[in-house]
């Protein structure tokens, strides 16, 4: 069966320190990946997708980047780190365009 | 780009009670329609889905249709009990993949 995971769980990073998200699935192959933010006023907001190793599709310009380096490994990257950017980081991915995703439990990254 | 837009933002109903929730999108080109439930500090949950070739669909207490030509799609939930409370979102995708979801509705389900 298909497996999302994604670490850490929780984060709390200095203002303008560099920041490394990994997610990685396992029991499928080409994924489709998504990384969302979730701030305290509950919506979620899509940041990167990514149909295929390399394709990355960047949603809001931001101090954020992503990068897919294997088939099912998803990364997001900042290198200064901003208060604005404390929230809940959720990556997702699915089998198929417009099918069900499935997400992983989320990183609460809280910058101080 | 897709524009989900989610009404109500919060939703206080007696537990038996009926709750709904609707949405709106913007690309006509959207044909798929996920609903997600979730709890507090916990990941999003599919609990129902719709693609546009189907106006209805349903699941027990859950039902979810879809108006294509006003572009806009309702979560309905009968005989709410307080497990039903939570955030719920709905979203829309097309054929790039990109799946936008709303704002999401915060159900509380008073017993």
């Amino acid at each position: 069966s298909q497996t999302i995971h994604q670490w850490p769980a929780t984060l709390v990073q200095p203002v303008g320190s560099p920041l490394s998200l990994e997610c990685t699935v396992e029991g499928t192959s080409n994924p489709n990946l998504y990384w969302y933010r979730q701030a305290a006023g509950r919506g979620l907001q899509l940041l990167f997708y990514s149909v295929g190793i390399g394709q990355i599709s960047s949603e809001v310009p931001q101090n954020l980047s992503a990068s897919r380096p294997q088939d099912r490994q998803f990364i997001l990257s900042s290198k200064k780190l901003l208060l604005s950017d404390s929230g809940f980081y959720l990556c997702a991915w699915s089998p198929l365009l417009t099918t069900e995703a499935f997400f992983g439990q989320g990183t609460r990254l809280t910058v101080v | 780009g897709e524009n989900v837009e989610q009404h109500p933002s919060t939703l206080s109903v007696q537990e038996g009670d009926s709750a709904v929730i609707k949405c709106t999108y913007s690309d006509s080109a959207s044909n798929y329609f996920p609903w997600y439930k979730q709890e507090l500090g916990k990941r999003p949950q599919l609990i129902i889905d719709i693609r546009s070739n189907v106006g209805e669909k349903k699941d027990q207490r859950i039902a979810v249709t879809l108006n294509k030509t006003a572009k806009h799609f309702s979560l309905h939930i009968t005989e709410t009990q307080p497990e039903d409370s939570a955030v719920y979102f709905c979203a829309a995708s097309g054929a790039e993949g990109k799946l936008i979801f709303g704002q999401g509705t915060e159900l509380s389900v008073k017993p």
